[in-house]
């Protein structure tokens, strides 16, 4: 089964606007993860939220999580045209077992 | 800040020859992972690693895959007899327990 499917694919924004990323996922689990990756480099970890916690904010960043729907998301304040990338969520079932990522959504903040 | 080491950036090797993987987790994380990115695809798990042993693998992670601690630092992946299907981004992982992974900037195997 799928985990950790990201709408949309892809998003384009104006600099300084709000960008919101979403994912779902299937089954129960430990705790989602975001990550970014710049075009042909690696995965760069932006914020974990557990199970039992429903919001978290890092920076620019807020992450939510809605156990019942199994759904987060990710929002991005104010962008910036350097926040251009793919966006990826990825769960973890029980606590350090293999994460499973979504296809990503590409964002691109136009200056 | 501490960082996952990679190397090389970038391997191109001839089909049916063997590969490896280097890795430099960072130096008081337990857990060691190993995924590949196929270009324009999700990326996917291959094997785990904890304690010196492997904890889990995916259906990926054959037996042409091996990884190694071969002593307190370094992690490696070596896929025996290349594909051209293995051509992919191979990134290396490690974690504390419990907490979010941090990836090395891969490496990018092309197979010819």
């Amino acid at each position: 089964s799928q985990q950790g499917e990201e709408d949309p694919q892809a998003l384009s924004i104006q600099e300084g606007e709000n960008a919101t990323m979403n994912c779902s996922y299937k089954t129960s689990i430990n705790n989602l993860q975001w990550y970014r990756q710049n075009s042909g480099r690696g995965l760069v970890h932006l914020i974990l939220i557990r199970s039992n916690e429903r919001e978290k904010h890092s920076g620019r960043l807020r992450v939510t999580l809605d156990t019942s729907k199994k759904s987060s998301s990710l929002l991005i304040t104010a962008s910036r045209a350097a926040d251009t990338a793919s966006y990826f969520c990825a769960t973890d079932v029980m606590g350090n077992t293999p994460l499973v990522f979504g296809k990503g959504t590409r964002l691109s903040v136009i200056a | 800040e501490p960082e996952v080491t990679q190397t090389p950036s970038h391997q191109v090797t001839q089909m049916g020859q063997e590969v490896i993987l280097r890795c430099v987790p960072i130096s008081n994380h337990l857990y060691f992972y190993w995924y590949r990115q196929i270009l324009g695809q999700k990326v996917e798990f291959l094997v785990s690693f904890y304690n010196n042993e492997i904890s889990e693998k995916s259906e990926i992670f054959d037996d042409q895959f091996s990884v190694e601690r071969p002593d307190g630092s370094n992690f490696t992946l070596k896929i025996r007899s290349t594909k051209l299907e293995d051509s992919a981004m191979y990134f290396c992982a490690s974690s504390e327990q419990f907490q979010g992974y941090t990836f090395g900037s891969g490496t990018r195997l092309t197979v010819v």
